[in-house]
């Protein structure tokens, strides 16, 4: 079982739809999450940052995390075409393996269309 | 601000050469990685390191080799390229604690 599941998907939505997207994982030492999002052909770029439990919000995307669940999530609100792309979550810990390592998800392919 | 710059990006080789790819930052980060990224796999780290001098494996680090004797570069060989050894290989760089930030990545392909 890898540390960090994420379904690939492939998820095709119409513009304006919300998207969801979710990654769990088992190890309790990850303190840190992330979202990369990447565009075909290019390296991923971050896109969310959060520390510990709760939620962040920047314009049309809300990172979630429950570390009681050991689930985290990404909304993107009225999604647009330009929002398609393959979304990464990723995180790490302050301790033994997880210091200074970053653990991915597959990733989940995104389609909106217009 | 070129942030993490990769080269080659695209390179072919026949089984059994050698090549080297190069990463280089110039955000003075002290942490730099190499992963491979390969269709329904994710990203895997190939290896690290954690400073100038440095070098650790991570999950894949077999048939690779890499250097950091500067601490802008880092540098991932294949000593003899195999054709498992095809992917899209990315750099990346942070500092403790902090994102990733990621090259635009090198897309090998080995015959």
């Amino acid at each position: 079982q890898k540390e960090v599941e994420q379904d690939p998907g492939p998820l095709s939505v119409p513009e304006g739809a919300i998207v969801s997207l979710n990654c769990t994982y088992s190890n309790s030492a990850f303190q840190y999450f992330m979202w990369y999002r990447q565009y075909s052909r290019k390296g991923p770029e971050l896109l969310m940052y959060t520390y510990s439990s709760g939620n962040k919000e920047d314009g049309r995307f809300t990172a979630q995390v429950d570390k009681s669940s050991k689930y985290i999530s990404l909304f993107i609100r009225d999604s647009q075409p330009s929002d398609s792309a393959t979304y990464l979550c990723a995180m790490s810990g302050n301790r033994g393996s997880t210091l200074g390592r970053l653990y991915f998800g597959r990733g989940t392919q995104l389609t909106v269309w217009p | 601000n070129a942030g993490v710059t990769q080269t080659p990006k695209f390179r072919v080789l026949k089984t059994g050469q050698s090549m080297t790819l190069l990463c280089a930052q110039d955000m003075n980060h002290e942490y730099m990685y190499w992963y491979r990224q390969d269709p329904g796999m994710g990203l895997r780290l190939i290896h690290y390191s954690v400073g100038e001098g440095t070098t650790a494996k991570g999950e894949v680090p077999d048939g690779y080799n890499v250097s950091r004797l500067k601490k802008q570069n880092f540098l991932l060989g294949l000593e003899s390229a195999a054709p498992s050894q095809t992917s899209v290989y990315f750099c990346a760089s942070t500092d403790r604690n902090q994102p990733q930030h990621f090259g635009d990545g090198t897309r090998l392909s080995i015959l």
